[in-house]
């Protein structure tokens, strides 16, 4: 079974530009997360989101969105981009049970953005 | 927020077993303990979760203390391979059922 894919791999932009990215979850799964890693912060979580509805949200300003498609694809979008956001972004599929305590979460390779 | 605390680092001889500690003091009962790997700029790979019972699987065991205030995850026969920051993460109902990574543990392992 494929694992978590994320397009593109690496992305370069500059300050002020916006930027997409794009998350395939495991065949299966539903419920995507988002989650941002800088050397100075860590691994953060952004959002989750299930049956194309955000279920959980992070402490990230609004530049930072996303959406899930009727097929459990995910995007995340980060307007007017800041020096501060280049990172690596990861995504992470779960296949969602009756107990959300016990869907473990499978992660892709990630995007690594930097910020010009 | 993590709720967890773990060693900055540790080294480990090949061939080895790696005993990883996690402290959890605060974990409350429905909380289910998790351990992830991160090698280098790669994607977090999940190891093992347990509730209250010790675990095992195929990469590794997972020994919960009684009280559950603390675990150790065990790298049975460590390779070089296993070379990488470990996560120890604490999720349940309390945390939105979401995965709040702490510094985890970078473990060397050492030929």
């Amino acid at each position: 079974k494929a694992g978590v894919t994320q397009t593109p791999r690496y992305l370069i932009k500059t300050r002020g530009q916006q930027v997409t990215l794009s998350c395939s979850p495991i065949s299966g799964h539903r419920s995507v997360s988002w989650y941002q890693q800088t050397p100075g912060q860590g691994l953060q979580f952004l959002f989750e989101y299930f049956s194309e509805t955000q279920r959980n949200k992070g402490n990230f300003p609004g530049r930072f969105s996303g959406r899930q498609f009727s097929n459990s694809r995910s995007e995340m979008n980060v307007s007017t981009l800041e020096l501060g956001d280049s990172a690596l972004y990861l995504c992470a599929s779960s296949r969602p049970s009756g107990s959300g305590s016990t869907d473990t979460q499978y992660f892709g390779p990630g995007t690594r953005l930097t910020v010009l | 927020d993590a709720k967890t605390t773990q060693p900055p680092s540790m080294d480990c001889a090949e061939g080895r077993a790696a005993n990883l500690p996690c402290n959890h003091s605060t974990i409350s009962g429905n909380e289910y303990v998790y351990w992830y790997r991160q090698i280098h700029s790669q994607g977090p790979q999940y190891i093992i979760h347990g509730l209250k019972n010790n675990e095992t699987n195929e990469m590794a065991s997972l020994i919960i203390t009684e009280d559950r205030k603390s675990s150790t995850l065990i790298l049975p026969h460590a390779t070089l391979r296993d070379t990488a920051v470990y996560y120890c993460i604490v999720r349940g109902p309390n945390t939105g059922n979401q995965f709040y990574f702490g510094t985890g543990t970078s473990l060397t392992v050492i030929p």
